[in-house]
């Protein structure tokens, strides 16, 4: 199996909502990120996990709150988002030192 | 932060002509890779150049690698309508752990039928 999933594939939500994003693999990769890609840009690094553990935040606003309960999948917990983070959100993963990272299909996000 | 420039920003070429795409950056690396994205949808691996290796082949792909010149193509031979897409280079410090990657700002390639 090498694909990475991703739930769900499009989420509107208002200000005050809490909602969550879900990203799974079963290629035994032990690194996961999140990036966040607005409309004609490139993707842009959020968070990196390594083994389980958070290793990157990329200055992240605390409103976007990663998770990786175990080494197959990552939650992005969302709460008080404001219409500019309405973005494509997309999940990779990878072996720690390898360098491709397979991508999930994204989580487009509207926040109204 | 944003690594790479690449140019143009958008080409459109007809099918069956050769696609190139140019790619720069700014910081030392130990590889770049380039990555393909159809319609705001999850981005697919194409090939990964090492900074010790000058040109690498994979398919209809070659890509280049000027470390002197911190720049990199990516040639597309023989262009087929399923082209279509964004072409994203991008840097990666893996010096054997885990790092995220950091994108160019992409080339739109249409190819017209």
């Amino acid at each position: 199996d090498t694909e990475v999933t991703q739930t769900p594939k499009h989420l509107v939500m208002g200000m005050t909502n809490k909602k969550s994003l879900k990203c799974e693999q079963h290629m035994g990769h032990r690194a996961m990120y999140w990036y966040k890609q607005k409309a004609k840009k490139p993707p842009e690094l959020m968070f990196v996990y390594s083994y389980e553990k958070l290793s990157i935040n990329e200055s992240v606003p605390s409103r976007f709150s990663p998770e990786c309960p175990n080494s197959s999948l990552l939650n992005l917990h969302l709460h008080a988002l404001q219409p500019e983070d309405s973005a494509l959100y997309l999940c990779a993963s990878s072996q720690p030192g390898g360098d491709e990272q397979f991508f999930g299909p994204g989580t487009r996000l509207t926040v109204l | 932060s944003q690594q790479g420039e690449e140019d143009p920003q958008a080409l459109s070429i007809q099918e069956g002509e050769n696609a190139t795409m140019n790619c720069s950056y700014k910081t030392s690396i130990n590889n770049l890779q380039w990555y393909r994205q159809n319609s705001g949808r999850g981005l697919v691996h194409l090939i990964l150049i090492r900074s010790n290796e000058r040109e690498k082949h994979s398919g209809r792909l070659r890509v280049t690698l000027d470390t002197s010149k911190k720049s990199s193509s990516l040639l597309i031979t023989a262009s087929r309508a399923a082209d279509t897409a964004s072409y994203f280079c991008a840097t990666g410090d893996s010096g054997g752990g885990a790092d995220g990657l950091t994108f160019g700002k992409g080339t739109h390639l249409i190819i017209q039928p």
